[in-house]
């Protein structure tokens, strides 16, 4: 059982270009997430799913978009790349939506905009 | 609104006792999260508090406050592979997690 997997590890990008960060997981849990991790900052939730077909906007959706099409996969795309999203994305998912659920964590994508 | 804090960086000598807190305001409060985070990796579920008192689980435990907006991660006995950032999380009144920066946490010998 693989878990959560994310592509790729790392990545650097010239500004400008359109990127799509995978996310994958083979639990069968309900809601997925994504985070950004900067440092000196918490977490922050970009988008969400709570369940296959509906997505949701965090606190910093701009410039990124989400799908989720089935249970297992989560793409977060970002349209034209910025330096500014330069950081770490994890990508989440809990068996239950609403948040009281422990999130389990993919091992991130390094991303570098230049 | 809502917001988290933690201090930044704490010290600890292998086989002590070290106290991690997590004060937070919010309008509306659903439960509080502890995560451990090994640097380069992703962060891992420790705990979870939404009544008032002591969580223990091992070596961690962990205690909420309600009415002081207050919570604590208690890690006994540390060993070297507790050297982590710890996150404290907040599930505040949208049901989304609003994160604190965490707290790295160095074990010397």
């Amino acid at each position: 059982i693989a878990g959560i997997t994310q592509a790729p590890t790392s990545q650097i990008l010239a500004a400008g270009r359109r990127m799509t960060l995978r996310c994958t997981q083979d639990m069968r849990h309900n809601a997925m997430y994504w985070y950004r991790q900067d440092l000196g900052l918490g977490l922050r939730l970009i988008h969400y799913s709570n369940t296959a077909g509906t997505t949701g906007k965090g606190e910093v959706p701009d410039g990124y978009s989400v799908s989720r099409a089935n249970t297992d996969d989560f793409p977060l795309t970002l349209a034209s790349a910025v330096p500014s999203q330069t950081s770490v994305y994890f990508c989440a998912s809990s068996v239950l939506a609403g948040g009281t659920d422990t999130q389990y964590f993919g091992p991130g994508t390094r991303l570098t905009v230049l | 609104g809502q917001n988290i804090d933690q201090p930044t960086e704490m010290t600890a000598t292998e086989g002590a006792i070290v106290q991690i807190n997590c004060t937070y305001q919010t309008s509306g409060f659903n439960g509080l999260f502890w995560y451990q985070q090994h640097a380069g990796e992703a962060p891992t579920f420790l705990s979870y508090n939404v009544l008032d008192g002591l969580e223990e689980k091992g070596r961690f435990s962990s205690f909420l406050s309600r009415s002081k907006g207050y919570s604590y991660l208690l890690l006994k006995e540390l060993q070297m592979k507790d050297s982590a950032s710890y996150l404290c999380a907040l599930l505040g009144s949208n049901y989304q997690l609003i994160w604190g920066a965490g707290t790295k946490l160095i074990i010397k010998p």
